[in-house]
């Protein structure tokens, strides 16, 4: 079955410091992979993704990720963390064939300290 | 260009109304998607239209249903409320076909009263 998991519910970092966001997968295509950020009340901001080529995408406010095919991986990383990227962040699957059928994991809930 | 609008922004319904919500699309974006978030069962996909037609479907009972016009934008409509269906509904909008990036509407709350 397909599934998206991200394995850490809530996380904490102190601002300046880097971030790793996992994110996990099983899909039995190739699978798009998106990383969309939540801030409380809105909608999902689309960070960045990957379809093809480059494993390592760089997108918006510093963020970057790394495509792991043997591992089933696309881990969120920034090298700084500021007091304004807390927010709920989520991992994303498609599959080229299922449409706009996002599959999303559970999301992890950043929090960041002075 | 205007993002994904979606309205209205906030609603209150009782059980055993029906609502309806509505997503304008990014300008030129033919895709529409349909998503509900709780806290428990958190992002669920619930259908997807393309040029008027649904082309995917989510897990979701048959109270729950949608149409596109031919101008893109979509409505979703839910009969016959249940108190599990307070969610924010967000809208997404796609250019084209499979493979593209959704763009997300800042969301409808809905609260089941």
């Amino acid at each position: 079955a397909q599934s998206v998991t991200q394995p850490d519910i809530h996380i904490t970092v102190s601002e300046g410091a880097s971030l790793e966001l996992r994110c996990n997968y099983s899909y039995g295509a190739t699978p798009y992979l998106f990383w969309y950020v939540q801030s409380p009340g809105q909608g999902l901001q689309l960070l960045l993704k990957y379809f093809s080529g480059d494993t390592l995408v760089q997108g918006i406010k510093g963020f970057e990720a790394e495509f792991k095919r043997s591992q089933s991986s696309f881990n969120l990383r920034k090298p700084s963390v500021h007091w304004s990227d807390a927010a709920e962040y989520f991992c994303a699957v498609g599959a080229a064939g299922s449409g706009y059928a996002l599959n999303f994991g559970k999301g992890t809930s950043l929090l960041v300290t002075p | 260009k205007a993002g994904v609008t979606q309205t209205p922004r906030y609603l209150i319904k009782t059980r055993g109304q029906q609502v309806t919500l509505s997503c304008s699309p990014i300008s030129g974006h033919r895709s529409v998607s349909w998503y509900q978030q709780t806290p428990g069962q958190g992002l669920q996909f619930l259908f997807e239209y393309f040029s008027e037609t649904q082309r995917n479907k989510g897990n979701f009972p048959g109270r729950f249903s949608g149409r596109q016009f031919s101008n893109s934008r979509s409505e979703m409509n839910v009969s016959t409320l249940e108190l599990g269906d307070s969610a924010l509904y967000l809208c997404a909008s796609s250019s084209t076909s499979g493979g593209d990036t959704q763009y997300f509407g800042p969301g409808t709350r809905l609260t089941v009263l």
